[in-house]
């Protein structure tokens, strides 16, 4: 059983298209996030979710809007792609943001702009 | 602001040699400090933690000790295996800043047989 998982794996697409990556935790968690890691593996925070309410919000284009159906599910939807988008995704969960709680991260969605 | 320095790599050992991946932090108040590993085509997982000073995390014959003085967090590995081949991120979470985990760029290690 996965415990965080996300579609699609790979995802391929043109400049200017909107896609969606879907993530979905098993954990009964209830904070979810969205990482992006670049080509050099450095991992940044954009967003996390707190019982489907918004906690964290870095500085991300406003292309990117994630939404939280329920506790389980955090989706993150780009419009207009660029080819600075193509990155790794990468989505986690902790049973709350607590200094002392693991975050379990999703396998990856490597996107590619093109 | 908060922000984590991990030494570069790549680092190449050969199998049973010792590991040591420098981290170091810069944070105000007293921050969690976290190792996380990534295997080839998967995500990240928690290799240790440290939650205050002079606390070690282990796991798997990996250490690191959360050193207030000199704001460092390195871990270690007294013999390597083949497996341990990676990338190590080092990572810190500050209590102001629930649940934002700070990451250091990671450092590549491969082991040779």
């Amino acid at each position: 059983d996965t415990a965080v998982s996300q579609t699609p794996k790979y995802l391929v697409t043109q400049m200017g298209n909107d896609k969606s990556i879907k993530c979905e935790q098993n954990l009964g968690h209830d904070t979810m996030y969205w990482y992006k890691q670049d080509s050099k593996k450095f991992l940044k925070i954009m967003f996390s979710y707190n019982n489907k309410e918004l906690i964290i919000n870095e500085t991300v284009p406003n292309r990117f809007s994630p939404k939280s159906p329920d506790k389980a599910h955090l989706n993150l939807h780009i419009n207009s792609l660029e080819l600075g988008d193509s990155a790794v995704y990468f989505c986690a969960s902790s049973q709350s943001g607590r200094l002392t709680d693991t975050q379990y991260f999703g396998p990856g969605t490597r996107l590619t702009v093109l | 602001g908060d922000s984590v320095t991990q030494m570069e790599g790549p680092v190449t050992l050969s199998e049973e040699a010792c590991l040591t991946i420098n981290c170091t932090y810069t944070a105000t108040g007293y921050p969690s400090l976290f190792w996380y590993v990534q295997y080839p085509g998967e995500g990240l997982q928690l290799l240790l933690k440290a939650t205050k000073a002079d606390d070690k995390g282990s796991n798997k014959g990996f250490e690191a000790t959360y050193r207030k003085e000199t704001t460092s967090f390195h871990l270690e590995k007294g013999s390597v295996q083949v497996s341990d081949s990676a990338v190590y991120f080092c990572a810190l979470m500050r209590g102001s800043t629930l649940g934002r985990l700070y990451f250091g760029r990671g450092t590549q290690l491969t082991v040779w047989p």
